[in-house]
């Protein structure tokens, strides 16, 4: 089974600090995505890859930020964190074609 | 603006019964098309996954599409308390370089004893 690890399930964070959010994935894929999930929003679309170094912005990348250095990681880097970026992040990974598997979450909480 | 469009609930089924779950697509070029299941506090779990016209079957479950009227819907049979949740109906963009899906904003389904 593929797997997609996010480093952290829940996340306490100060308003203005750099934040990091990883995610590893070990079956090859070639796309990887960060979503957010707030409810009664859905999942949002904020960056995604198709390739390494390679990056396209979603529906919502204002204030975030990635990183793809190695086939199996994307980071999602928030600059600044904003307590409005309190939320779930959600990784996904797939090949083309396929359907997305996705991470177990990081609940990020900014004060 | 490609959408994707669901019914938000709750729908409410009594144990035991077929539970329906429908969708609509608005791009008209999409190939594939999928549902997940996600429990509440849980990340979304690929659960049927279909890419042409008619019915596909895995268990209690059976995904179908309908590409004329641009149309999804999941059959779920003998419905159990564990299959409370909210499901997702996702398409595939036809023109991502990246293989984009689509979600919808899912329909939370409740079985009652």
């Amino acid at each position: 089974d593929v797997k997609v690890t996010q480093s952290s399930r829940y996340l306490v964070k100060r308003t203005g600090e750099k934040v990091f959010l990883e995610c590893v994935q070990d079956m090859d894929h070639e796309n990887m995505f960060w979503y957010r999930q707030d409810p009664g929003l859905g999942l949002r679309l904020i960056y995604f890859s198709y390739d390494v170094k390679m990056k396209e912005k979603g529906d919502i990348p204002e204030g975030y930020s990635v990183s793809r250095e190695k086939k199996e990681r994307f980071s999602l880097i928030l600059e600044s964190a904003s307590t409005n970026q309190t939320s779930m992040y959600l990784c996904a990974s797939s090949l083309v074609a396929y359907g997305y598997t996705f991470g177990s979450g990081t609940r990020l909480t900014v004060v | 603006q490609k959408e994707v469009e669901q019914n938000s609930g709750p729908l409410s089924v009594p144990e035991g019964a077929i539970a329906s779950l429908n969708c609509t697509y608005s791009d008209r070029g999409s190939q594939s098309f999928f549902w997940y299941r996600q429990y509440s506090g849980k990340s979304p779990e690929l659960i049927m996954s279909i890419y042409s016209n008619g019915d596909k079957e895995d268990g209690r479950f059976t995904a179908q599409l309908n590409k004329a009227s641009q149309y999804v819907s999941l059959l779920i049979r003998d419905s159990q308390p564990s299959d409370s949740a909210t499901y997702l109906c996702a398409v595939r963009e036809s023109d991502s370089s990246a293989s984009k899906i689509i979600f919808g904003s899912g329909t939370r389904l409740s079985i009652r004893p």
